[in-house]
């Protein structure tokens, strides 16, 4: 059974960071693409960035939102994904998804999140 | 950035409906949009894929269709677990951008 299990969120000051981690489990975690997704509340979902597997040299996507500011990892080893969230503002308050590649644009695994507020 | 324009914003409608969710892009991106079901608490779901294809186990009566720049969502006979939130993504041009959604409700 594949899982997805997010960690690292909570309550930070603006201008402050964050690491957020994604434990995968139940498929070969280094032979796919991972998405870091949020969701404001009440808005839509906001794509962040992702990064390829080993075989395509881990390059990155952001959106330029965050570009700059965030920045995505993996460790193929521990099965984890990462993203590092510095510079943070009020309006990165979100729940923060990560989500499994099948291919370009379907994430057919999703975390259940977890929540960030940035806020004093 | 490509927008989406999602329409109608929410929707109600009743048991075995036929019902039609529409995503319109400001540019041209092939078939490259997938389709999100979003319910409370729960991470979003995949409906559909590049366009037209059906996501892993997702029931026959959802089917997604293309028609230029305007893709549809289409369910054959509405379900009372179809209440949700739907939201298309285009992934054909960086950043890949998300639709404002559409309520799905029942009548």
């Amino acid at each position: 059974e594949v899982k997805l299990l997010e960690s690292g969120g909570g309550l930070v000051q603006p201008g402050g960071s964050l690491r957020l981690s994604c434990a995968a489990s139940g498929f070969t975690f280094a032979d796919f693409y991972m998405s870091w997704i949020r969701q404001s509340p009440g808005k839509a979902p906001e794509w962040l960035s992702f990064i390829r597997n080993k075989a395509n040299s881990y390059t990155t996507e952001y959106n330029p939102s965050v570009k700059g500011r965030f920045t995505i990892s993996r460790d193929d080893t521990q099965n984890v994904l990462y993203l590092q969230m510095n510079t943070l503002r009020a309006e990165d308050t979100a729940i923060y998804y990560c989500a499994k590649h099948r291919l370009r644009g379907y994430f057919d695994y999703w975390g259940q999140g977890v929540m960030v507020t940035v806020s004093s | 950035d490509i927008q989406l324009t999602q329409s109608p914003s929410s929707m109600s409608a009743s048991l075995g409906d036929r019902v039609s969710l529409t995503c319109q892009s400001s540019q041209g991106i092939g078939n490259y949009l997938s389709w999100y079901q979003h319910k409370p608490g729960k991470p979003p779901k995949p409906m559909i894929y590049y366009a037209t294809n059906l996501a892993d186990g997702v029931p026959s009566r959802f089917s997604g269709s293309r028609s230029g720049s305007d893709y549809s969502l289409t369910i054959s006979s509405l379900e009372s677990e179809d209440t949700a939130i739907y939201y298309c993504l285009q992934y054909d041009e960086y950043p890949w951008t998300f639709g404002g959604g559409t309520k799905l409700e029942l009548k």
